[in-house]
């Protein structure tokens, strides 16, 4: 069956970076992009980018713009979401989906705090 | 960026109820829009999406309409396992942008 699978928590200090990774299966990974989408404690859905499937390009939120990296390594089907310049109003969960087909992963929080 | 506005924001209902939440878009979208359903602690669910497509698996009383600027998501019966928050989002330009979700609850 179909899984994205995503890393654990991360507690990281404001201006630290997390890499954040989704790890699909069960479906052919090279056909589909990749969202990333986030929810603030108590907020609602905001959307920070997508990947193409082949991984060489990319198309991110301007709120995100210059702080945010998409990569995908098609050999072991994982994406990847790397977020620099943290704040605290960086604490979120994170999400990877396949938004066309509704394949969501379970969700990573970040918490930044100093 | 496009803004989707959903309304109302807050809605309660009797089982049974039809229920309808509408999302307008600040510009034309054509029928580049989906809807979720997200209950607490669990990613979004996939209900509709191209604004009307029912998503495979997804119960037949719900429904999406509209293009253009307005869409509506319909629930024909309301049901107590629908208690959740709707979220639309559009796909036409990005940034994807979502609405600001509007939460069902049972009475």
């Amino acid at each position: 069956q179909v899984q994205l699978v995503q890393s654990g928590a991360e507690v990281k200090r404001p201006g630290a970076s997390v890499k954040v990774s989704c790890k699909a299966s069960g479906y052919t990974f090279t056909n589909y992009h990749m969202h990333w989408v986030r929810q603030a404690p108590g907020q609602g859905l905001d959307w920070v980018g997508v990947i193409n499937p082949s991984g060489d390009s990319t198309t991110y939120a301007p709120k995100f713009q210059g702080r945010v990296t998409m990569t995908r390594d098609t050999s072991t089907s994982t994406d990847y979401m790397e977020l620099s310049s943290l704040r605290s109003e960086d604490t979120a969960v994170y999400y990877c989906a396949v938004v066309r087909v509704g394949y969501w992963g379970q969700g990573t929080l970040v918490t930044v705090s100093s | 960026d496009i803004q989707l506005t959903q309304s109302p924001s807050f809605l309660s209902a009797s089982v049974g109820d039809r229920v309808t939440i509408t999302c307008r878009a600040s510009q034309g979208i054509s029928s580049s829009l989906a809807w979720y359903q997200q209950k607490p602690g669990k990613a979004p669910k996939l209900l509709i999406f191209d604004a009307s497509t029912l998503q495979s698996g997804v119960p037949s009383r719900f429904s999406g309409s509209g293009s253009g600027t307005e869409f509506t998501l319909t629930i024909d019966s309301m049901q107590p396992e629908d208690s959740a928050t709707y979220y639309c989002q559009q796909f036409n330009n990005f940034p994807h942008t979502f609405g600001q979700g509007a939460k069902l609850e049972i009475k």
